[in-house]
């Protein structure tokens, strides 16, 4: 059984630091890794993804592969009480046309 | 970003009545589209994959004479609930690459939230 595992938090952050969301995955041969926005009672949003190992940074937002210890971040810099919400990693299944996701982490800017 | 519709966005209906639940892809053509459900407070999970002009692909666990999908046209596909019981009640979201080659850059439709009374 493939999995994405992602600590589930509440992750509590003041505004204005930097929030670190962690994820491991089991299957080696996934090559793609995503990251959703998810906020309550609404459905996903992309927004990041990264192919490579290392850092591919979009505005606030960071992403970090390293695909030899099959970890994935995501740091949120300036954290804005916006960013409130359920994070969710995935990585594509690579034995099957389809991606995983996993369980989310909960993120609460406070004030 | 690509617009993926979904109707309606919420349902309630008797025990034992079907419900057909549409996804659209309104500026871009979908071949796959996949149905997820979430229940409350829990991850998102993966019913079947919907590919234009041929069955779908149940993930195991998934009856798939009680979740009938069918897709098609390459920007509509439908899931249809059949004699719906109190335990299908949940948020039911479409999703739908823009480009084949990348599965996981996926535009999700707002969701239908699905109560079975």
């Amino acid at each position: 059984q493939k999995e994405v595992e992602q600590n589930s938090g509440p992750l509590s952050v003041p505004e204005g630091a930097i929030a670190s969301l962690n994820c491991t995955y089991s299957d080696r041969g996934s090559q793609s890794f995503f990251w959703y926005r998810q906020y309550s009672g609404k459905s996903p949003e992309l927004i990041m993804f990264i192919y490579s190992n290392g850092d591919k940074e979009d505005g606030r937002f960071t992403a970090q592969l390293n695909k030899a210890s099959q970890y994935v971040s995501l740091l949120i810099r300036d954290s804005q009480p916006s960013d409130s919400a359920t994070y969710l990693c995935a990585v594509n299944d690579s034995s099957a046309s389809k991606i995983i996701f996993g369980s989310g982490t909960r993120l609460s800017i406070r004030p | 970003g690509a617009v993926v519709s979904q109707h309606p966005s919420w349902v309630i209906c008797k025990s034992g009545t079907s419900v057909k639940i549409e996804c659209r892809s309104l500026d871009f053509q979908a071949t796959t589209m996949f149905w997820y459900r979430q229940f409350p407070k829990q991850s998102l999970m993966l019913m079947a994959t919907s590919n234009e002009g041929s069955k779908a692909t149940y993930e195991q666990g998934v009856e798939k004479d009680k979740f009938l999908i069918n897709h098609a046209s390459l920007t509509l596909s439908t899931l249809t609930v059949t004699s719906a019981h109190p335990e299908d009640s949940s948020f039911y979201i479409c999703s739908a690459p823009r480009q084949e080659e990348v599965l996981g850059e996926q535009f999700f439709g707002p969701g239908t939230r699905l109560t079975v009374l």
